[in-house]
């Protein structure tokens, strides 16, 4: 059964280093998104992305963060300047798009990188 | 963020009895209901949605209710499988359209005790 797949899928850095966090979603899927878990909280929505552009966006997502679709398969989440509350667990989930499912859509998730700033 | 919210953060079951997971939600913009199951060091693993056009919706031995004029939603597990001990959390949209961010609730830890 197609996935989508995360890496790494634990990511250690310093504070104020960039880091570039990378999915490959499933296959055919035309929307793709990133969600974070801060230990302990909810997962939180920060980012959708459709036909090379950002389709919505949240609070949390700022001019610190970036995504990108640099080829046919992958999908990525950058952080230009890590802070310490960025410490968590990143998600990227896909969906295959209104089309294809009838007027819903589900989106289907990666198993995570945890990102931890020292 | 309480628009989504799952009060229980715990639920301890017998193997071949019913599990009742519960979720609440404030916005009524909300129109498309899912759970999703996680467990540890995994990513939430889709398990059932529901439309605000229906009340019900059963996928073997998953069902989820959907009552709006009560803004709840419940999943029934039966019979409950010690594999299904996870967390399980409530996630909602609105607009049934592609794109839309999904809401979570804060999760139910379930234990099925064999």
């Amino acid at each position: 059964e197609p996935e989508v797949t995360q890496t790494p899928s634990h990511q250690v850095t310093q504070m104020g280093q960039e880091v570039i966090l990378r999915c490959v979603p499933i296959s055919n899927h035309l929307y793709f998104y990133w969600y974070r878990q801060i230990l302990g909280q909810k997962v939180e929505f920060l980012v959708s992305f459709y036909n090379n552009e950002i389709s919505e966006k949240s609070e949390i997502f700022d001019d610190q963060f970036s995504v990108e679709r640099p080829d046919g398969s992958n999908f990525t989440l950058k952080i230009r300047s890590t802070k310490l509350e960025d410490s968590a667990m990143y998600f990227c989930a896909s969906s295959p798009g209104q089309g294809w499912m009838g007027n819903t859509d589900t989106q289907y998730f990666g198993p995570g990188t945890r990102l931890t700033v020292l | 963020d309480q628009q989504v919210k799952q009060n229980s953060p715990s639920l301890s079951v017998q193997e071949g009895r019913i599990s009742i997971l519960n979720c609440d939600y404030t916005n009524s913009m909300f129109d498309y209901f899912l759970w999703y199951k996680k467990y540890p060091a995994e990513g939430p693993t889709f398990l059932i949605s529901i439309s605000s056009i229906k009340d019900k919706n059963e996928d073997g031995r998953f069902t989820v209710f959907l009552n709006k004029s009560a803004k709840h939603l419940s999943l029934h597990i039966v019979p409950s499988q010690p594999g299904d001990s996870a967390v399980y959390f409530c996630a909602a949209s609105a607009g049934e359209t592609s794109g839309s961010r999904l809401t979570f609730g804060e999760g139910t830890q379930l234990t099925v005790n064999p």
